[in-house]
Order: structure tokens, then sequence, then C-alpha cells
């Protein structure tokens, strides 16, 4: 199993629509989740930090789930602009290395 | 200018050349990623380096080495090139800690032929 799971989809939405994407880690001691959004053959930039409190900024809120070992990540009144993929990162310690899935893929269309 | 350098950014080399893939850094971090992306794939890690005297090997590894001169500096090298390591690389790097988010270097796209 891999230490860090997505569905890759694609998912495909129209504008307006709201859409949820979740990330699941096998290992239980991580301690910092991120969401990272990557255009086409462009770098992954960061798009959130996930806190246990969860994390909302404008249309995107991103959760923990601890007990189940999932982050979320929901997108309200998709615009065109978000189509991308989403990344998530949920391998986080203070020991060990980055760990990423495999990638989301979003495509909102008119 | 981009606080995670790549070059070349793009390259195009013939099977069994060694090619070298370079990685510069002004975040100040100790933490440097190599990671391929193929469609479909995800990111998929390569070598990391936790420090200039500490290396460790990623999930595919293989065919691939890597060089710490610095703490700024972390290379890539592909002793002999093969067409099935035509991919997109990004260098990646991240505070010492391990919980802080990662920052990018553009990526190298690299063909083989």
């Amino acid at each position: 199993r891999k230490e860090v799971e997505q569905d890759p989809g694609p998912f495909n939405v129209p504008e307006g629509a709201t859409v949820a994407f979740n990330c699941t880690y096998s290992n239980s001691a991580s301690q910092s989740f991120f969401w990272y959004r990557q255009d086409c053959r462009k770098e992954p930039k960061l798009l959130m930090s996930v806190y246990s409190s969860g994390n909302e900024d404008g249309r995107f809120t991103a959760q923990l789930n601890r007990a189940s070992q999932y982050i979320s990540l929901l997108i309200r009144d998709s615009k065109l602009s978000d189509s991308a993929t989403y990344l998530c990162d949920a391998g986080g310690t203070s020991y060990g290395k980055l760990t990423f899935g495999q990638g989301t893929i979003l495509t909102v269309h008119p | 200018d981009a606080d995670v350098t790549q070059t070349p950014r793009n390259r195009i080399t013939k099977t069994g050349k060694r090619i070298m893939l370079e990685c510069s850094q002004t975040k100040g971090h100790d933490r440097m990623y190599w990671y391929r992306q193929d469609p479909g794939l995800g990111l998929r890690l390569i070598y990391y380096s936790f420090d200039v005297k500490d290396i460790n090997k990623g999930e595919i590894s293989d065919g691939y080495s890597v060089s710490r001169q610095a703490q700024a500096k972390f290379s890539l090298s592909l002793e002999s090139a093969i067409p099935n390591q035509t991919a997109l690389y990004f260098c990646a790097t991240s505070e010492t800690g391990g919980t802080t988010e990662a920052f990018f270097g553009q990526g190298t796209r690299l063909t083989v032929v």
C-alpha cells in the first residue's frame, strides 16, 4: 500500500459546482499536511496547509481526520481557473521525508 | 529570481549519455529532494538529502545518482540515460523538521532519444 493515496480522477465538473477530494495516509505519526496545486507542466505550489481544526481560504476548505487518517479539500463555486492537478502531502514528520499522493486531476468546464 | 532554480529547463539527450541536472536554492533549507513526474504516476521520489552529509535513496533510485555539493546545491545524474528516463524532473526543498511546506523548482523536461 502506498503511504499516501489519492483518487487520480479525473473529476470533470461544471462551473459553479462543489467538488471534494480525499487523500488517505498510512503513517499515523504524520504531523503536517498540505494541499498543492499543479498547473500543466508547471511546478507544484502550495495551495493551503491543513490544520487539525480545519482551514478555510475563500472557496477552499481543507480538513483533517486523524482517526480515519485522511485529509480532504473542498472547492465551492468552481471556476474554470481551478482546473489543475491537486496534490496532497501527508507524510510530514520531524524525521521523515515529504510524501505526496499521485495527484487528482480536476477539469472545470463551462 | 526563483528561490529554487533548476538547470537546464529542457534537455534532449541520446541513449547512453551521462547527464547532470542541477538544483540550487536560496531558501537556506537543509532538506532537498529530487522527484520525477510521469503522466498518471504523480511525483516519485528519486533521492533526498537532509544535509550535506546525509543522502538517502527514494523509491526509484536505480539508474540515478546524486551529489550534495553544498547546502544550497543538489545535483542529479543519469550515468547512462535510457529512454524510459524521459520525464519531468523536479527539485524541492523544505526546512529542517520536516513539517513545513515544500518549495519546488520550475522543473527540467528531459527527453532521452
